[in-house]
């Protein structure tokens, strides 16, 4: 099992670029997250998808923030456009049905000047 | 609403010497709580995790945590530490098993020292 796998793991932009992040969980999760950590904030939920569909996405900052699930193997987060604000790790993480804890990916350091 | 305090954001100790990681919480039902370790670089590996049942949980790399109800505490434990545990800690408490999202601790730096 490779775990949650997340690319790229540092991606620097200019400010006003289009970013967008991967992720491929671990096969037979149902449930994938994707979690901002920054040393002000701590880590916060952005979104999570249970069997693909978004179920909460009220931790998105705002509307230059989406992301998507088209399969159960891949699952992106884009920001469009980005601003240096948007400087953090961002990590996905994966759990199964019962919900035994995650498992997180190695996390995409993302900065933006 | 859920949330999660650490209340030591860092802690030092020597090496050898026993451990214990602070963490209270706030929810409104039968809380699943969660004990979290991030090197530096890494992503976030689960240490141990409480669900139901006996309140003294056992993980891996030696750690243990004690789930207080009265108190919501949920602290961690390591009898003798060793330099290689030098990292963050993070607490987190979530419905559902940890399916519905967890809310994080901010987490606290653990320093080993020589």
């Amino acid at each position: 099992d490779a775990g949650v796998i997340q690319s790229p793991r540092h991606e620097v932009t200019e400010m006003g670029q289009e970013v967008t992040l991967r992720c491929k969980p671990i096969s037979g999760h149902d449930y994938l997250f994707w979690y901002r950590q920054t040393m002000m904030r701590g880590l916060e939920l952005l979104i999570y998808f249970n069997n693909n569909v978004p179920i909460d996405d009220s931790g998105m900052p705002e509307d230059r923030f989406s992301a998507k699930m088209p399969n159960a193997s891949f699952s992106t987060l884009k920001i469009q456009p980005s601003e240096p604000r948007d400087s953090a790790v961002y990590f996905c993480a994966s759990s199964p049905l019962q919900g035994w804890g995650y498992t997180f990916g190695s996390g995409t350091r993302l900065t933006v000047v | 609403a859920q949330s999660v305090t650490q209340p030591d954001i860092h802690i030092t100790v020597s090496e050898g010497a026993s451990l214990e990681l602070r963490c209270n919480y706030s929810y409104g039902a039968t809380p699943y709580l969660f004990w979290y370790v991030q090197s530096p670089g890494q992503g976030l590996q689960l240490l141990l995790k409480y669900f139901s049942g006996d309140t003294l949980v056992q993980g891996i790399k030696g750690f243990e945590a004690e789930f207080k109800r009265s108190q919501s505490s949920f602290n961690l434990r390591k009898p003798s530490v060793h330099w290689s545990d030098a990292a963050e800690y993070f607490c987190a408490v979530g419905p559902g098993g940890g399916a519905d999202g967890l809310t994080f601790g901010k987490g606290t730096h653990l320093i080993i020292q020589p």
